[in-house]
C-alpha cells in the first residue's frame, strides 16, 4: 500500500531561519502531491500542490516545494520563517488519480519570536 | 471558505452510545470524505462518497458507517462509540474537476 512519510515530527526554529520539511512517498506511478497547513485550533488549508510540469512549485505565504521524482520526495521550504508560521504541516499524495488522499503523520513547527 | 459546515463542533459521549456527525456543503460537490486526526497519525480516511448513495471504505472504517441521501449532506455514524474513537473528525469535499480536497472546521469527539 502507498504511504507518505514525514520524518521531522517536531521542528523548532527562530524567526528568520530557513525551513525545510521532508516528505517522501512510496509509490512510483503518477502522483499528485500536496502540502496542507493547520494553524492552532483551525482546519487544514491547502498550502501548495504539484500535479505535473515544473517540479518547483510556489504556494501561499512564501512557501515552495520541490518534487524530486528520483528521490520520491516533495520537501517544503521557506527561506525565512515568521512566528505566524507556527502550525502543523501535512504532506499528502493522491496516487494514479484515485479517489483517496494519503497523509503523512504531520510536522509540528514552532517558530520562536 | 469551501462552504463546509460540521455539526456538532464538540461532543462528549459515553462508551456504547450511538453518535452521528454531520457534514454539510453548499456547493453540490460530488466527492465528500470523512477523516479522523490523531497525534502522530496525520489524517486517516474513514469513508468517502462519490455521489448520492455511493460510498466506499477508507483506511480505518471499522466501527463507522456513513450515509449520503442528499448531495449536500454526508453523515458519519458510530453505532456504539468506544474510547478509541476519541478523535477530531474532519469532513472534506473535492469538486469533481479538482484534484485537491478542502476541509471543514472539524468535530472534536470525546468518548468516556
Amino acid at each position: 500500500a502507498q504511504s507518505v512519510s514525514q520524518h521531522n515530527h517536531h521542528v523548532i526554529l527562530s524567526e528568520a531561519a530557513s525551513l525545510e520539511l521532508g516528505c517522501n512517498y512510496s509509490y512510483g506511478g503518477t502522483v499528485n502531491l500536496f502540502w496542507y497547513v493547520q494553524y492552532p485550533g483551525q482546519h487544514l488549508q491547502l498550502l501548495l500542490k504539484y500535479f505535473s510540469g515544473d517540479p518547483l512549485v510556489k504556494g501561499i505565504k512564501g512557501f515552495e516545494a520541490e518534487f524530486i521524482k528520483s528521490k520520491f520526495s516533495f520537501n517544503l521550504r521557506k527561506p525565512s520563517v515568521q512566528w505566524s508560521d507556527t502550525a502543523e504541516y501535512f504532506c499528502a499524495a493522491r496516487i494514479n488519480a484515485g479517489n483517496m488522499l494519503t497523509f503523512g503523520g504531520g510536522t509540528r513547527l514552532m517558530v520562536k519570536p | 471558505d469551501a462552504g463546509i459546515t460540521q455539526s456538532p463542533r464538540h461532543k462528549v459521549t459515553e462508551t456504547g452510545t450511538p453518535v452521528t456527525l454531520r457534514c454539510h456543503q453548499t456547493e453540490n460537490h460530488r466527492y465528500m470524505y470523512w477523516y479522523r486526526q490523531d497525534p502522530g497519525h496525520g489524517l486517516r480516511l474513514i469513508h468517502y462518497s462519490y455521489g448520492v448513495k455511493d460510498t466506499d471504505k477508507g483506511e480505518v472504517s471499522d466501527g463507522y458507517s456513513v450515509s449520503r441521501s442528499k448531495t449536500e449532506d454526508f453523515l458519519l455514524t458510530l453505532e456504539s462509540a468506544t474510547s478509541s474513537q476519541t478523535s477530531v473528525y474532519f469532513c472534506a469535499i473535492r469538486p469533481g474537476d479538482s484534484k485537491e480536497e478542502y476541509f471543514g472546521p472539524g468535530t472534536r469527539l470525546t468518548v468516556l
